[in-house]
């Protein structure tokens, strides 16, 4: 079965400041990952796909991931935080042999400071 | 384009009370899924739906959970009866079956007591 693990439940930077939200996979076959943003009270929405195409893959708000598989990795970046980036950050993988059935991280707690 | 709509949004309700939970989604995705989300967890899928068949619910608790989709559109998702432990996020979403993009709706928030 695949699996993503997400370092660190928690991330606080400054605005302006490099945003970088780990997330490692599990899987026996080619995976489709994904990032998705859960802003308060509302429910999650998708940030950006990789789906077996550029490794590199650009999302909504100028954030950004890029598919290692040497490192089982699928880290998303942004290079200047805004305040409005203040959310959970959820991972997520799946892959055909599972129906494409989405399994997500526990999410990562994003604090962006003044 | 309207989004998924959930209701309701809060619930607050006794153990051993039943409780339903109603889900539209967006017009003319087959695909219908109910997640449950714990706090500080990510998403669980309970069930998930290709037009009124539902495909994929092995993770349902099945002695009080039930779910179904008529005409294949609108779902209701029932709790019957609700225990302490499934005080949660319950959350729907709808998929146009391009793999992995779901849309969620905000949620019902069940409670407990």
């Amino acid at each position: 079965a695949q699996s993503v693990t997400q370092l660190g439940s928690h991330v606080s930077v400054s605005e302006g400041a490099l945003v970088l939200l780990r997330c490692n996979y599990s899987s026996s076959v080619p995976p489709y990952l994904f990032w998705y943003v859960q802003y308060p009270n509302q429910g999650l929405q998708l940030l950006l796909k990789y789906t077996s195409a550029a490794t590199l893959v650009k999302g909504i708000n100028g954030f950004e991931a890029e598919f290692k598989k040497s490192e089982t990795s699928f880290h998303l970046t942004k290079p200047s935080a805004h305040m409005s980036d203040a959310a959970e950050y959820f991972c997520a993988v799946t892959h055909s042999n599972s129906g494409y059935a989405l399994n997500f991280g526990k999410g990562t707690s994003l604090l962006v400071t003044p | 384009e309207a989004g998924v709509v959930q209701s309701p949004r809060y619930k607050i309700i006794e153990k051993k009370q039943p409780v339903a939970f109603w889900c539209n989604p967006i017009s003319g995705h087959n695909t219908l899924y109910w997640y449950l989300q714990n706090l500080g967890q990510g998403p669980e899928l309970l069930i998930r739906y290709e037009n009124e068949e539902a495909v994929d619910d092995s993770q349902l608790p099945k002695d009080r959970f039930s779910a179904e989709r008529l005409k294949g559109v609108d779902s209701t998702l029932k709790i019957q009866p609700a225990e302490l432990g499934d005080s949660a996020v319950y959350l729907c979403a709808s998929s146009p079956n391009r793999v992995g993009e779901l849309f969620f709706g905000e949620g019902s928030r069940l409670t407990v007591l």
